[in-house]
């Protein structure tokens, strides 16, 4: 089992410019999570989907965020146009069903 | 709002000491989560509670839930190096088909030889 799969690891890039953050969720987990996680603000969840449909976008920070499902092993977070403020690391969780979620590696931002 | 709070928020404790950190929220809850942390790493699940009473141990580390008091606990027992990193509990409202956590603050914990 490869666990939760995030692309890319670390990212730098200049304000303006647009982010796209992968993630494959382990295979069988019906839910998965974007969170970012700042000094400042702690651990944040983002949206979360199940079975592939947006279920609390509540999170997301304002309209240069957004996030896709096409399928059960794919998602991705964009962010455009990205700003300093954005800069964190970003972390994709998926979950069983039996509540339990698991954490990928994280993509760490920095937006000049 | 749902509010986690985690104390201490940094705590320095010598090998083979106990100690607790505490998890209180502010809504009733039907399930809350402990996770790890270690300096730029992931988040390790530890433990998941989901009923009132409920304690699971794994080596070192013991959590339990009161929901009537909305406290959760994590004991160490007799600490050792390899448990210094932060951990963070977080709290699952009980809205059906809602699986939003609001993580605590996290406890950065360093064991001392």
């Amino acid at each position: 089992d490869a666990g939760v799969i995030q692309s890319p690891r670390h990212e730098v890039t200049e304000m303006g410019q647009e982010v796209t953050l992968r993630c494959k969720p382990i295979s069988g987990h019906n839910s998965l999570f974007w969170y970012r996680q700042t000094m400042m603000r702690g651990l944040e969840l983002l949206i979360y989907f199940n079975n592939n449909v947006p279920i609390d976008d509540s999170g997301m920070p304002e309209d240069r965020f957004s996030a896709k499902m096409p399928n059960a092993s794919f998602s991705t977070l964009k962010i455009q146009p990205s700003e300093p403020r954005d800069s964190a690391v970003y972390f994709c969780a998926s979950r069983t069903r039996s509540h339990e979620q698991f954490f990928g590696p994280g993509t760490r931002l920095t937006v000049l | 709002e749902l509010k986690v709070e985690q104390n201490p928020l940094f705590l320095s404790m010598q090998e083979g000491k106990n100690y607790t950190i505490y998890c209180n929220y502010s809504t009733t809850s039907d399930r809350l989560y402990w996770y790890r942390q270690d300096p730029g790493k992931s988040l390790e699940s530890l433990f998941v509670l989901l009923s009132n009473g409920a304690v699971k141990q794994e080596g070192r580390l013991m959590a339990s839930l009161d929901t009537k008091a909305r406290l959760s606990t994590l004991h160490i027992t007799a600490a050792v190096h390899d448990l210094s990193a932060t951990y963070f509990c977080a709290v699952h409202l009980p809205n059906f088909g809602n699986e939003k956590l609001t993580f605590g603050t996290g406890t950065r914990l360093t064991i001392i030889p």
